[in-house]
């Protein structure tokens, strides 16, 4: 089973308009975090936001905000007042606390497109 | 910017050979992994380097081998290449204390091409 399942390959936003983009996973480890970055085109992974298992509140970095349903085991990412410089593709992340190495879990991305 | 360099930013190389991809962590780092980004694909996990040694890896064959260095620094060395071996490399370092909260810090990545 994937540890991380992003559904929507491609979202469109009106510029200024807020955007959610959709993020499920999967595990049994009781503590576990989880991450979402933003990939430009030109290939680094940009770290936006972080949801530990144990927070009880919902992060929240500038125009970032993390909607976290622990029970629905959902970490879904909310950008505000989209500009068009949020064009870009979009991970979800998940790191366990397992034994070995202390890796991330990456879904398959959303595209995200703001539209002047 | 992370402080995270990775060299070469392309590569063209042909299939069977073998090619060796590099990453300068940030400073005060102790943790390198490695992630193989296919095109239209998430990061795969590769294998991680603590202090200098190997301790974890991901669903990859052994022609994947890496080494991390006294400064932290790191190379990916990739045998015999396949077409397949064709994608996106990412190096990311970190201060590991087996904490979920860590932080990783990417590179820009090292584009593949084998041809």
């Amino acid at each position: 089973a994937q540890k991380i399942t992003q559904t929507q390959p491609g979202m469109f936003v009106q510029e200024k308009e807020a955007v959610t983009l959709d993020c499920t996973y999967d595990t049994s480890d009781q503590s576990y975090g989880l991450f979402w970055y933003k990939q430009p085109s030109s290939g680094e992974m940009i770290f936006l936001i972080y949801q530990g298992s144990y927070d009880e509140q919902n992060a929240t970095e500038g125009r970032y905000s993390l909607n976290f349903q622990k029970a629905r085991k959902s970490a879904n990412l909310v950008i505000s007042a989209s500009q068009l410089g949020d064009s870009a593709m979009y991970f979800c992340a998940m790191r366990e606390k397992g034994t070995g190495a202390n890796n991330l879990f990456f879904g398959t991305g959303t595209r995200l497109t703001v539209i002047p | 910017e992370t402080g995270v360099t990775q060299s070469p930013t392309h590569l063209i190389k042909t299939r069977g050979q073998q090619v060796t991809l590099r990453c300068s962590s940030q400073s005060g780092h102790n943790t390198v992994s490695w992630y193989q980004q296919a095109l239209g694909q998430g990061p795969q996990f590769i294998f991680q380097y603590y202090r200098e040694e190997e301790n974890g890896r991901g669903n990859f064959p052994p022609r994947f081998s890496g080494l991390q260095f006294p400064n932290y620094s790191s190379e990916l060395n990739v045998n015999a290449l396949e077409l397949d071996d064709s994608a996106l490399y990412l190096c990311a370092s970190s201060l590991e204390t087996g904490a979920v909260n860590t932080e990783a810090f990417f590179g820009q990545g090292t584009r593949l091409t084998v041809v």
